[in-house]
């Protein structure tokens, strides 16, 4: 089947750190893989996204790569700042019967002290 | 840009009680879907739909129900709340066709959070 595991929180973190979370996938196919965060009493924004192997996803600082090899897609940034708190969401989405479906890890909760 | 609403965004039941979600969105998308989110578990599908008239039921359909009347609404009921049923519910909707940038990326609403005493 379809499933997602990252890494478990909470992470805390000075600003300016160097910041890696791990997710890696089971998939049958070749998912479309994504990062969503969801910041404080917020729905789930769309952070990066990569579409097949190699593919780099990179948005507001953050990047992580398509490694098919390791069914993973790791999450990184070289400084982080206290504005990039937040829960951040692993997902990788299949096609079943005619519908896209997301499949999510369970979050990891990510704290930046000043 | 209004995107995908909520109502309400917070509510309290007592068990057996029972109550409806309303998930609206204006980008005139085709999927709509239902998620719960409990903590320690990520999200979970509970039912989607891929048009108007049309829904089905996801990874934890138990205990809800759903319809699509229209193509921007819709609904999630629960008969008769039970306290396994608290959580933080999440709706969101995808576009089926159109640019390849925004094509079935889920845009998700600000959640309600559902209490069952």
């Amino acid at each position: 089947g379809n499933s997602v595991t990252q890494m478990e929180g909470p992470v805390t973190l000075s600003e300016e750190a160097f910041l890696t979370i791990n997710c890696t996938y089971t998939a049958t196919g070749y998912p479309s893989l994504f990062w969503y965060v969801q910041y404080p009493g917020e729905g789930l924004q769309l952070l990066l996204k990569a579409t097949k192997a190699d593919d780099k996803g990179s948005n507001k600082g953050f990047e992580a790569t398509y490694r098919k090899e390791t069914t993973s897609f790791h999450l990184e940034k070289g400084s982080v700042q206290v504005s990039d708190s937040a829960v951040y969401f692993c997902a990788l989405r299949y096609l079943i019967q005619g519908a896209q479906k997301l499949v999510f890890g369970q979050g990891t909760r990510l704290t930046i002290n000043p | 840009n209004a995107g995908v609403t909520q109502t309400p965004k917070f509510r309290v039941l007592k068990t057996g009680q029972s109550m409806t979600l309303l998930c609206a969105q204006d980008m005139n998308h085709e999927y709509m879907y239902w998620y719960r989110q409990d903590p320690g578990m990520g999200l979970r599908l509970i039912h989607y739909s891929v048009g108007e008239g049309t829904t089905a039921k996801g990874e934890v359909p138990d205990g809800y129900n759903v319809s699509r009347l229209k193509k921007q609404n819709f609904l999630l009921g629960l008969e008769s709340a039970a306290p396994s049923q608290t959580s933080v519910y999440f709706c969101a909707s995808s576009p089926l066709r159109g640019r390849e940038a925004t094509k079935n990326i889920q845009y998700f609403g600000a959640g309600t959070r559902l209490s069952v005493l």
